[in-house]
């Protein structure tokens, strides 16, 4: 199946900073989502991407499609305490739907 | 309110006892699917389902059944369960296919002994 690689892995940061992350892929995408997983709750989709440098904001949150098509970043700005958990890009092959490995953010008060 | 709805939230069961995973959507969505989710390998598909009676393997179906009689139903069926299959499992629904996302339940802690 596709591999969708997240980095960082896992953030620990400060209350007010802003936070990026990144998910890349082996292969072409035409969609990008991210999602928010809060603790033992299933994921929520956060920002939909359909075209090939788009950028999108859903309040402190902004989403870029990448060029290339085998890319796409998501920021944070001025994080809060409820930003706490882990989001996952993922994205459509077919019928099928593939995750990321997951970025796990702490924001420390 | 528009919502999946998985039971049971947390399970404990032996090697080899069947058990089934319920899974009901009321948005009226065509597809659904089912997932684990494993530390550090996200999630990963089983199954999916374009439409009642229409289903198809994802990523990861083995030791995995799954049925769609309805079409707010998908229910998750591990005929003979083994210990590698203890995971967290969500189930999940979309309008009219990946593109527009997925909503998903609240899961299911499977713990297989």
């Amino acid at each position: 199946g596709q591999q969708l690689n997240q980095s960082p892995q896992s953030m620990f940061i400060q209350e007010g900073e802003d936070v990026s992350m990144n998910c890349t892929s082996s292969s072409i995408f035409n969609t990008w989502l991210w999602y928010k997983q809060d603790p033992g709750e299933g994921p929520v989709l956060l920002i939909a991407l359909y075209k090939a440098g788009e950028l999108t904001s859903n309040g402190r949150l902004t989403a870029q499609f990448g060029i290339t098509r085998k890319d796409s970043f998501l920021n944070i700005s001025a994080s809060i305490p409820s930003d706490v958990g882990i989001y996952f890009c993922a994205g459509p092959t077919g019928n099928q739907f593939y995750f990321g490995t997951g970025t796990s953010l702490t924001v420390i008060p | 309110e528009a919502q999946v709805t998985q039971n049971p939230r947390y399970l404990i069961t032996v090697t080899g006892k069947k058990l089934t995973v319920t899974c009901s959507q009321n948005m009226n969505h065509e597809y659904m699917s089912w997932y684990r989710q494993d530390p550090g390998l996200g999630l990963r598909q089983i199954y999916y389902s374009m439409n009642v009676e229409v289903t198809d393997k994802g990523d990861v179906p083995e030791g995995y059944k799954v049925s769609r009689k309805e079409k707010r139903n998908f229910p998750l069926i591990l005929e003979s369960p083994s210990p590698n299959q203890t995971s967290l499992y969500f189930c999940a629904s979309s309008v009219n296919g990946a593109n527009y996302g997925y909503t998903f339940g609240s899961g299911t802690r499977l713990t297989v002994v």
